[in-house]
């Protein structure tokens, strides 16, 4: 079965940018969605198709994906993006969802 | 505004069942594929499974296939997941959530615990 990989955690100081990874296998030649999870909340869709944003996400998130990994970037990171962030995939030969381990971001 | 609320979830033995429901307001639920994810205490999110909008394909993940079902009644926009021999570790909360293969909108979870 497909398998994402991310670092367990990343931390930045406010104003700067943050970018977590999510590697896989080929994983240039997948879409790649994210989520953002706040302590306590439900996931909320941030980054779908690699870089499209849904209504309401501030352009301080954007997404790419290359190769063998995908980067969720944040810019200007604000206290509020302090959460934990999960990268996915459909698996189409498996008909599977996949979910990365999740990263933990830590705003300094 | 679209809305999910997941009910049903709570104390189970092991090897027991329970159903769960997911009611939809908001949006035409019946136009929509739909999913569960579960995240089991301090872990990660993990897929357990997907229907079609006519409730005609699933999909379910290895770990439980042939024990979990998902359903669906688009007349009264609910989802289901039904969810025999339960094990301790199906401890979770349970989410659903819309989309074909993203997760566009998530309900606020309901928790199984599964322990003797």
């Amino acid at each position: 079965s497909y398998v994402l990989t991310q670092p367990p955690s990343v931390s930045v100081a406010p104003g700067k940018t943050a970018r977590i990874t999510c590697g896989g296998n080929n994983i240039g030649s997948e879409s790649v969605h994210w989520y953002q999870q706040r302590p306590g909340q439900a996931p909320v869709l941030v980054i779908y198709y690699d870089s499209d944003r849904p209504s309401g996400i501030p352009e301080r998130f954007s997404g790419s994906n290359s190769g063998i990994t995908a980067t969720l970037t944040i810019s200007r990171v604000e206290a509020g993006d302090e959460a934990d962030y999960f990268c996915q995939v459909w698996d189409s030969s498996s008909d599977r969802g996949v979910f990365g381990g999740g990263t933990k971001l830590t705003v300094l | 505004e679209v809305q999910l609320v997941e009910s049903g979830g709570g104390l189970v033995q092991p090897g027991g069942s329970l159903r769960l429901a997911c009611a939809a307001s908001g949006f035409t639920f019946r136009s929509y594929w739909m999913h569960w994810v579960r995240q089991a205490p301090g872990k990660g999110l993990m897929w357990v499974s997907r229907i079609s909008n006519d409730g005609s394909s699933t999909s379910s993940a290895d770990s439980v296939k042939g024990r979990f079902t998902i359903s669906r009644d688009n007349a009264n926009n609910t989802l289901y997941l039904q969810m025999n021999s339960l094990k301790a570790e199906d401890t979770a909360v349970y989410y659903c959530a819309t989309g074909y293969d993203f997760l566009d909108q998530w309900g606020q979870g309901t928790l199984v615990t599964v322990s003797s």
